[in-house]
């Protein structure tokens, strides 16, 4: 157990509907990321967040948004969903500082359909 | 964002071989970490190195950090069908907030 929980971990959902992705991340870490992971793309960056401010931006799309809330929970909502949004989404924290250790959830498994 | 990339893609090989994947970049990377994945799970880390041409070495792998700290290398001896999953490979550099970006890994089958 790594100490990162995700919630959903299964989601069927319909082309142009709106989910939210949750993500408890595991005591004491200030900084949470979120990545998709498809077969074709691999694991891809999507952000990044440290104790509630967005630190880095990757591939993610203008569809796509996510904050950090002061408790330090982390939601990542898509909207107008694609089927090409149909992937595993994983959410991971850490301590924030140069070389730590990123502990992953066992991520959310989105189909749109 | 800084590319990294990792060869080969897909490996099979029978228990007992050597094998060795790699990961390579055009970037300068703070430390690079490896991590490994299993079907339906999330990576989890096996080794951080940190300083340009350091081995590390966690019991039948041997990790390496290039001189430039651009690549690194992943050399696993006497492979056995635990040791199958997805290798991953990630820098991490100051510039880019130390956030994590992945290569895509190397997908490792062991028979026995």
């Amino acid at each position: 157990d790594s100490g990162v929980t995700q919630t959903p971990k299964h989601l069927i959902t319909a082309t142009g509907q709106r989910v939210t992705l949750r993500c408890s991340p595991r005591s004491g870490d200030l900084s949470v990321y979120w990545y998709q992971q498809s077969l074709d793309q691999g694991l891809q960056f999507l952000i990044q967040y440290y104790n509630g401010e967005e630190r880095a931006k990757g591939n993610i799309l203008e569809r796509f948004s996510a904050q950090q809330f002061p408790d330090l929970h982390s939601e990542l909502n898509l909207s107008s969903l694609e089927l090409g949004d149909s992937a595993l989404y994983f959410c991971a924290s850490s301590s924030g500082t140069a070389n730590t250790e990123a502990f992953f959830g066992q991520g959310t498994r989105l189909t749109v359909v | 964002t800084q590319l990294l990339e990792q060869s080969p893609q897909f490996l099979s090989i029978q228990e007992g071989e050597n094998l060795t994947v790699y990961c390579n970049s055009s970037s300068v990377f703070s430390s690079l970490q490896w991590y490994r994945q299993e079907p339906g799970e999330g990576p989890v880390l096996l080794v951080t190195v940190v300083t340009g041409g350091e081995v590390k070495k966690l019991k039948r792998l041997t990790f390496q950090f290039g001189d430039a700290r651009k690549d690194s290398s992943l050399h696993i001896t006497a492979a056995q069908p635990g040791d199958t999953g997805l290798y991953l490979c990630a820098g991490l550099s100051s510039n880019s907030g130390y956030a994590l970006n992945f290569g895509k890994g190397t997908s490792l089958l062991v028979t026995p």
